[in-house]
């Protein structure tokens, strides 16, 4: 069965520094989200992506995050100055229709 | 946008119990209402959804229902496994927003 992968599991850098996020949707899928889920609390919708342009975004997706699909089958989440409250876990997930399938997250650590 | 609330924030049940989990919604154009389970540092995965045109569905011992016009609806698990802890999120979508509108969860704990 087909799943949505991500790397790295686990990123650890200092403030201020850019990371990347990388994902790699289900591959029939043309919906592509970024969520994120700081420790012990409930999981945050950042942005949602759609034929190659932003759709949707909240409030967290300040100008520090942006999002670009490179090629056929990547999907990226940048954060260029990152900062200690952007410690959580980034999921990204993909979607054909209705249903959401995440993949197994990266745990982002900022010191 | 969404506001959603989930209540318990906890639960603990013996095993063989059932469980109930409820969740509000204020987006009455909201259209798909998915239930997921995520165990602790992995993924939430879906378990059960179900669409607007739909009041009750039913997956062996799961189930979800909706109500339309109270804007709520309810994970009830049957017969609990002690492999059922985890916690629960409902995530009600809109139809204008696409994206899942994460309830706060509850800590479901089956107690041998």
């Amino acid at each position: 069965e087909p799943e949505v992968t991500q790397t790295p599991s686990h990123q650890v850098t200092q403030m201020g520094q850019e990371v990347i996020l990388r994902c790699v949707p289900i591959s029939n899928h043309l919906y592509f989200y970024w969520y994120r889920q700081i420790l012990g609390q409930k999981v945050e919708f950042l942005v949602s992506f759609y034929n190659n342009e932003i759709s949707e975004k909240s409030e967290i997706f300040d100008d520090q995050f942006s999002v670009e699909r490179p090629d056929g089958s990547n999907f990226t989440l940048k954060i260029r100055s990152t900062k200690l409250e952007d410690s959580a876990m980034y999921f990204c997930a993909s979607t054909g229709a209705d249903t959401q399938y995440f993949g197994p997250g990266t745990r982002l650590t900022v010191l | 946008g969404e506001n959603v609330e989930q209540h318990p924030s906890t639960l603990s049940v013996q095993e063989g119990d059932s469980a109930v989990i409820k969740c509000t919604y204020s987006d009455s154009a909201s259209n798909y209402f998915p239930w997921y389970k995520q165990e602790l540092g992995k993924r939430p995965q879906l378990i059960i959804d179900i669409r607007s045109n739909v009041g009750e569905k039913k997956d062996q011992r799961i189930a979800v229902t909706l109500n339309k016009t109270a804007k709520h609806f309810s994970l009830h698990i049957t017969e609990t496994q002690p492999e059922d802890s985890a916690v629960y999120f409902c995530a009600p979508q809109g139809v204008s927003a696409r994206q899942l509108t994460f309830g706060s969860g509850t800590q479901l704990t089956v107690l041998p």
